[in-house]
């Protein structure tokens, strides 16, 4: 079955500091993963896809498929990082969300 | 610009009852997906619509069930209403693989 795993509910790190958000997936062919964020008080809104292979708001995520992981990775995370970021996987139509990691950047 | 709209924005029923909700996508958007998002998890996915057809279905019971008007609105309709149906229900206008989310609709089944 198609899955996405977030294993962690919440982190917090200090301003300036790397942070990496985890996303394991399960699915049986080529998988199509995203990256949505949601900051207090706004909508659910798109951050990255890995087809894309780009770069936002100093944030890269990279499929590997050995590890079946898309992780979520910022070198120096910034206050207004803080948000509830949730991983996704597209099944044919079928957005699967991971349950979200809440993230905290302290200053 | 205008994004997606979805009303209204809180609603309290009853068990037992039935709800409509509604969605307008972003204008030129021919696409709507409908989630429910209960506290604490992500968003699971209800339906997908195109060009007024189906083209995508969640694991959700027949209860619900959706539309898709010529002018690409929809609506989201639950029958007979349970507790568990309490969530935020939200409405996604997508062009190809780029979904655009609205405010939410937050449902109270009490």
């Amino acid at each position: 079955a198609q899955r996405v795993t977030q294993p962690e509910k919440l982190l917090s790190v200090f301003k300036g500091a790397p942070v990496e958000l985890k996303c394991n997936y399960s699915y049986s062919g080529s998988p199509e993963l995203f990256w949505y964020v949601q900051y207090s008080r706004q909508r659910l809104q798109l951050l990255l896809r890995h087809i894309s292979r780009e770069s936002i708001k100093g944030f890269t995520a990279d499929l590997n498929k050995g590890e079946t992981s898309f992780h979520l990775k910022k070198p120096f995370a910034q206050e207004e990082d803080s948000a509830m970021y949730y991983c996704a996987l597209n099944n044919n139509n079928d957005m699967r969300f991971g349950a979200g990691t809440r993230l905290t950047v302290k200053p | 610009d205008a994004g997606v709209t979805q009303s209204p924005t809180h609603l309290i029923k009853t068990r037992g009852q039935h709800v409509t909700l509604r969605c307008s996508p972003i204008s030129g958007h021919k696409s709507v997906s409908w989630y429910q998002q209960v506290l604490g998890q992500g968003p699971q996915f209800i339906f997908q619509y195109y060009e007024k057809e189906e083209r995508g279905r969640g694991n959700f019971p027949d209860r619900f069930s959706a539309r898709q008007f010529p002018n690409y609105s929809s609506e989201l309709n639950v029958n007979a209403l349970l507790l568990g149906d309490s969530a935020l229900y939200l409405c996604a206008s997508n062009l190809g693989q780029q979904q655009y989310f609205g405010p939410g609709t937050r449902l109270t089944v009490t």
